[in-house]
């Protein structure tokens, strides 16, 4: 069964500290990773990584792909209060018959605290 | 530009009533999306469609249905909403090339209540 599992699923630091989420993922068929943060309301796109090995970079936050381990990390540099957010990690997969699969694991609450 | 746009934003619902959610978005995508938000178990994929006129299954689709009558409206239905069905549900568009979709637009949500 295809699943994207994110870790940890809660973290609390202080502003300035830098911080590394994971997410993990087993599916057939993979096409893209992708990061979002969401805040209150809707998830707002952070990065889409298809390719192993090359950085995407804004800002203090940086993501980069390991297609052969399964893995993505998202890192956060010099945290901010305004960093605290869910960050959700999805995988798009080509489906078994004619449409594509997405795949949200369940997020990482981060706060961040003065 | 709008983006995405869902109505309503709050309904409250008795166990057996139906009602619709409308979602539009004015960036020409292909690609539109309903999940709903439970917590604890992320954004789940009710229904999905690739262009006017086609509607597919996502990964939680029992109990929902869904029309794209005119490419920008995508219409999540619930014919008897059950207790199981409260929820937050977000609307998504994204930008498609071929078969290749990129990253989604996201509505604010829709918070339903059923009692």
């Amino acid at each position: 069964e295809d699943k994207v599992v994110q870790s940890p699923l809660s973290l609390v630091v202080h502003e300035g500290d830098t911080v590394t989420l994971n997410c993990s993922y087993e599916v057939t068929n993979f096409r893209s990773l992708l990061w979002y943060k969401q805040e209150k309301k809707a998830p707002t796109f952070l990065f889409m990584l298809t390719s192993s090995g090359i950085e995407k970079k804004s800002g203090r936050l940086s993501s980069i792909l390991d297609k052969k381990e399964l893995f993505s990390i998202l890192n956060i540099t010099a945290t901010q209060t305004g960093d605290s957010a869910v960050y959700l990690c999805a995988v798009e997969a080509d489906g078994k018959t004619s449409y594509d699969k997405v795949i949200f694991g369940p997020g990482t609450s981060l706060s961040v605290i003065p | 530009n709008a983006g995405v746009t869902q109505t309503p934003k709050f309904r409250v619902l008795k166990t057996g009533q139906s009602m619709t959610l409308l979602c539009a978005q004015d960036m020409n995508h292909e690609y539109m999306y309903w999940y709903r938000q439970d917590p604890g178990m992320g954004l789940r994929l009710i229904h999905y469609s690739v262009g006017e006129g086609t509607t597919a299954k996502g990964e939680v689709p029992d109990g929902y249905n869904v029309s794209r009558l005119k490419k920008q409206n995508f219409l999540l239905g619930l014919e008897s909403a059950a207790p199981s069905q409260t929820s937050v549900y977000f609307c998504a568009s994204s930008y498609s090339l071929g078969t290749f979709s990129y990253e989604q637009y996201f509505g604010p949500g829709t918070r339903l209540t059923v009692t």
